[in-house]
Parts: structure tokens; sequence; C-alpha cells
């Protein structure tokens, strides 16, 4: 059982480069969200979506793009990558949104 | 706006207990969460809080007083095993997840 899959594991981008984080999970949910993590501060919601076909803003969503075609994938887009967006990228699923998460294990984006 | 504090550090020793707090202030309140992080791993699920008062899982118990805003996380019998980050969550009331900073805690022997 393959729960949530995220690609790339690691990622390096220029400035101004444009990339996809990829996110998969095969458990029917339909709740999926992405958040980023950085020291010292806690997991912070970018974009979220209740179900295919809907997505919503999160805490932080400047820069990043998301569409959810089908119930299993939820890629999360950089536009335009500036430095400020390295970070540590989690993908989190769950049945409903009340209900634990299931994160994957991490997009490691560095910009230079 | 929202907050959640939760202390940065702790260390405690191995088959001790340990409790972890969390206080938090949120634009409405629909449950409490904890996770468990290990450095260079994705948070995994530990217990869930709606209503007040204690939930029990293994060496794990969580316990929820909404009219306080406060939550702790409380480990029995620590093992070297448990050094971890431990993530208070708390689901907004737009069902979403409010994370605090977390609170690594390390196991000595």
């Amino acid at each position: 059982n393959a729960g949530v899959t995220q690609t790339p594991k690691f990622q390096v981008l220029k400035t101004g480069q444009s990339m996809t984080l990829q996110c998969a999970q095969d458990m029917n949910h339909e709740y999926m969200s992405w958040y980023r993590q950085d020291p010292g501060m806690g997991l912070r919601l970018i974009h979220y979506s209740v179900g295919a076909g809907i997505t919503d803003q999160g805490e932080v969503p400047n820069g990043y793009n998301v569409s959810r075609s089908t119930t299993e994938d939820f890629p999360l887009r950089l536009l335009s990558a500036a430095p400020s967006q390295t970070s540590v990228y989690f993908c989190a699923s769950s049945l409903q949104r009340n209900q634990p998460q299931h994160f994957g294990d991490g997009t490691r984006l560095s910009i230079l | 706006g929202q907050n959640i504090d939760q202390p940065t550090e702790m260390t405690a020793t191995e088959g001790a207990i340990v409790q972890i707090n969390c206080t938090y202030q949120t634009s409405g309140f629909n449950g409490l969460f904890w996770y468990q992080q290990h450095a260079g791993e994705a948070p995994t699920f530990l217990s869930y809080n709606v209503l007040d008062g204690l939930e029990e899982k293994g060496r794990f118990s969580s316990f929820l007083s909404r009219s306080k805003g406060y939550s702790y996380l409380l480990l029995k019998e620590l093992q070297m095993k448990d050094s971890a980050s431990y993530l208070c969550a708390a689901l907004t009331g737009a069902n979403n997840l409010f994370f605090g900073t977390g609170t690594r805690l390390t196991v000595i022997p």
C-alpha cells in the first residue's frame, strides 16, 4: 500500500524557473493538502482540495498554483521560483477534512 | 489571529514519563491533533481530541480542555525511539489544520 507518494524527493532550482511537485494517493481520500515546513515555523498550509475539481487557498498561497483533476493526484506548481520558496514541502491526504492526515515523505526544494 | 504555543525543546530519561503542553487560540475550533515527526521524515498521526478529556492509546495519552484552550500529550515508559518532534495542530473553524512549531524531545539513557 503506497499511501501518499511525492516526487521528486530533492530538487534544486534557479530563481525564476518553474516546476511541478507531484503528489498522488491511492487511499481514495477526498481531502488533499500541501504544506511547507521551514526551520522555527510550524507546517503552513499552502493550498487544499476537498475533492476532484475543487481547490482553495490556505495560509500562504502566493507563488503557487494547484489543480485537482482526479481524486488521486494533487500537483503543486511553482510559477516563478524565488529563494523564499526554499523549504520542505509535504503533501497530505485524509478521508475528510476533520480526519487524521497521512503525509508523504516530502520534497526538499532549494532555490538558488 | 491564530497562535499555538508549545515548548521548543524538552529532555527526558528513558523509562520516565513526559508531558508536552500546548495552548492554542484559533478562529473557531473543531479539534486538536498531535503528530510525531522524526528528523528528516514525514509527520505521523498520534492522536485526535474533539471533546474535553483524556484519550489513551497505549503508551501515549492526550488531553483536551476546550474552555482553557489547552492540550497535553503524555508519553509513558519513554524509549529512545521516542526522540522526535511532537507537533500540536488545531483544526480551525474552517476545518484547516493550524500547526505549532513543534517540541523537540530528546530521550537520554
